[in-house]
């Protein structure tokens, strides 16, 4: 069974709408929960982290997610897209012994 | 400011053939990763390294090997490339591994290794 699933594999945003992206995870224990960022020809940044504090995390260029542990999501939002926001978008889990778990990835695509 | 750096960033081998893959990073840090990014997958963790002088296995470790030269320094070596490690291998770093669950991992940029 998968620990992570993004919930679409490609959006499609215009430039100054909204941006979600899904994502469910399983877990019998309270994991951390991580988005990363990754752009054309690069290495994964950091967008945000959980880890059993606040729900609502914030994270860098005005994304945010918030953690539902009854529905076991974990969604990134962010207000409005810019252009700079295109990439593709990485939710992750720790496994029990703390080792990462990628999810499949979401493609984003921001249109002027 | 460089952060965790990889060499080389583009690689053409031919089946057969060993290579290994460099990662050095300079923040210190006791944890080091590798992993290999497949269109779809995500990434999947090849070997890590809690600590210097410690290495495990990862998810999909056949095929590969690793050292831990230092604390900032962790190649991963391919003894007879086939097609299917044709991939992209990413090494990352973080102050603390597992068990510490909730350690954020910094990334190099990539190596993009062909094998054909």
């Amino acid at each position: 069974a998968q620990s992570v699933t993004q919930l679409d594999s490609h959006v499609s945003v215009s430039e100054g709408t909204p941006v979600l992206l899904r994502c469910n995870y399983s877990s019998s224990y309270s994991p951390s929960l991580f988005w990363y960022v990754q752009h054309p020809n690069k290495g994964l940044q950091l967008l945000l982290k959980y880890t059993s504090a606040a729900t609502l995390v914030k994270g860098i260029n005005g994304f945010e997610a918030e953690f539902k542990k009854s529905e076991t999501s974990f969604h990134l939002t962010k207000p409005s897209a810019h252009m700079s926001d295109a990439a593709e978008y990485f939710c992750v889990r720790t496994d029990s012994w703390g080792k990462l778990q990628f999810g499949a990835g979401t493609q984003v695509v921001v249109t002027p | 400011n460089a952060g965790v750096t990889q060499t080389p960033k583009f690689q053409v081998l031919k089946t057969g053939q060993s290579m290994t893959l460099q990662c050095a990073q300079d923040m210190n840090h006791n944890s080091m990763y590798w992993y290999r990014q497949d269109p779809g997958m995500g990434l999947r963790l090849i070997y890590y390294s809690a600590s210097e002088g410690t290495t495990d296995k990862g998810e999909v470790p056949n095929g590969y090997n690793v050292s831990r030269l230092n604390k900032r320094e962790f190649s991963l070596r391919l003894e007879s490339a086939a097609p299917s490690q044709t991939s992209v291998y990413f090494c990352a770093s973080s102050a603390a591994g597992p068990p510490y669950s909730n350690q954020p991992q910094h990334f190099g940029d990539g190596t993009r290794l062909s094998i054909l």
